[in-house]
């Protein structure tokens, strides 16, 4: 079982490049989840999408887009990268039937922007 | 910001010592989840405990809750060099499936 995976797992990116990160998961969940993860500061959400077709901004959205491709695949899209987005990035995905539901992750995508 | 907060930040005990780690959280919550994150992976999900639940219990592990402190603790008991990693507790709160993280708890086991 794959459960959610993330590509790439490392990227270098000059700033103002584009870029989207992929994920995917396989549990037939109907919630997916962006983070981002700094030093010091813990787990952040970017985007979320409740189910397919729904996406919706979380606490740090700026410089970033989202599009919930199918129920499976949930991409990120940084449009013009800055430092300030060098990050480790991590997919998630829930069931999403109901409130008390524990997230599956990825092992992430490590980003850098020079 | 509703982003709990664990304490403490860093810990380092003994194998076979036990390990506790706290977290104080904000606002009204539906469920406090606890995760574990090995270096370079992602977080693994290890225990969800409800609102009206005091205390929960999984292996090694145990949780308990306090809604009136606004607090949760996660004991792991025997610890394990393989125990070593960080250590999130997450509130789950009104919206659908959203979590706020805390900034984690590094625990160390030495053999």
């Amino acid at each position: 079982n794959a459960g959610v995976t993330q590509t790439p797992k490392f990227q270098v990116l000059k700033t103002g490049q584009s870029m989207t990160l992929q994920c995917a998961q396989d549990m037939n969940h109907n919630s997916m989840y962006w983070y981002r993860q700094d030093p010091g500061m813990g787990l952040r959400l970017i985007y979320y999408s409740a189910s397919e077709g729904t996406t919706d901004k979380g606490e740090v959205p700026n410089g970033y887009n989202v599009s919930r491709l199918n129920k499976r695949e949930f991409s990120l899209r940084l449009e013009s990268a800055a430092p300030s987005q060098t990050s480790v990035y991590f997919c998630a995905s829930s069931p999403g039937q109901g409130l008390n539901q524990p997230q599956h992750f990825g092992d992430g995508t490590r980003l850098s922007i020079l | 910001s509703q982003q709990g907060e664990e304490d403490p930040q860093a810990l380092s005990i003994q194998e076979g010592e036990n390990a506790t780690m706290n977290c104080s959280y904000k606002t009204s919550i539906n469920n406090l989840q606890w995760y574990r994150q090995n270096s370079g992976r992602g977080l693994v999900h290890l225990i969800l405990i409800r609102s009206n639940e005091r205390e929960k219990h999984s292996g090694r592990l145990r949780v308990t809750l306090d809604t009136s402190k606004k607090s949760s603790s996660l004991l792991i008991t025997a610890s394990r060099a393989a125990d070593t990693a960080s250590y999130f507790c997450a509130e789950g709160g009104s919206t659908l499936g959203r979590l706020y993280f805390g900034r984690g708890t590094q625990l160390t086991v030495w053999p």
